[in-house]
């Protein structure tokens, strides 16, 4: 699986978008790239995924570089409930052994 | 209401005294996971099984035990914990072969070995 390269901390204010950047430059055509997030000593939480095209769903959206090197998960409207680590992840989509390399991801820090 | 469900949630226990923390899944998936995570090196892959009666080490399996006799369960085992197994435990599943590949991870049970 491709390595990933993220900030290791960000703070975005409650009500403003967060946008957190993610380095894949060794991605390879078969791999997608997926965003979890862990809130403080939870288990991590699937966010979103996506492979080439920019990608929406209820909790975030993720825009993809067209060269495929980096890319971006956006929170839109920030709460203070999105203080959490957010971990991206390069890797085959049907990889049968299915393992999760977490690197060290973003502390996002969500302020009043 | 699916979900994946570890206990105990909490453990302190002594150098040796064996030791099981056990995993439930209720999604019918194949997939199961164990990961340990400590600070500074994140979540670890110890073992993962990709259905009933299949299991393969991770990253790192010594000092650990698993099993799978239903496809519902998978228990961590540690026949004779050391301090160097201190560390908060989560256990994950998932389908396969999924495009989405979503994890469900559990709560998570952190351990303490005196």
């Amino acid at each position: 699986d491709a390595k990933t390269t993220q900030p290791p901390s960000m703070d975005c204010a409650e009500g403003r978008a967060a946008n957190l950047p993610c380095n894949h430059s060794t991605i390879s055509g078969n791999e997608y790239v997926y965003w979890y997030r862990q809130i403080h000593s939870q288990g991590p939480q699937y966010i979103i995924h996506g492979l080439k095209n920019n990608e929406t769903n209820e909790m975030a959206s993720l825009i993809i570089t067209e060269d495929r090197k980096s890319s971006t998960l956006i929170l839109p409207h920030a709460t203070l409930r999105d203080t959490a680590v957010y971990y991206c992840i390069v890797r085959v989509g049907n990889n049968a052994g299915n393992m999760l390399t977490f690197g060290g991801g973003t502390r996002l820090m969500v302020k009043p | 209401e699916a979900q994946v469900t570890q206990n105990p949630r909490y453990l302190i226990t002594v150098t040796g005294k064996k030791l099981t923390v056990t995993c439930s899944q209720n999604m019918n998936h194949e997939y199961m996971s164990w990961y340990r995570q400590d600070p500074g090196l994140g979540l670890r892959q110890i073992y993962y099984s990709m259905n009933v009666e299949v299991t393969d080490k991770g990253d790192v399996p010594e000092g650990y035990k698993v099993s799978r006799k239903e496809k519902r369960n998978f228990p961590l085992i540690l026949e004779s914990p050391s301090p160097n197994q201190t560390s908060l435990y989560f256990c994950a599943s998932s389908g396969i072969g999924l495009v989405r590949n979503e994890q469900f991870f559990g709560p998570g049970t952190r351990l303490t070995v005196l």
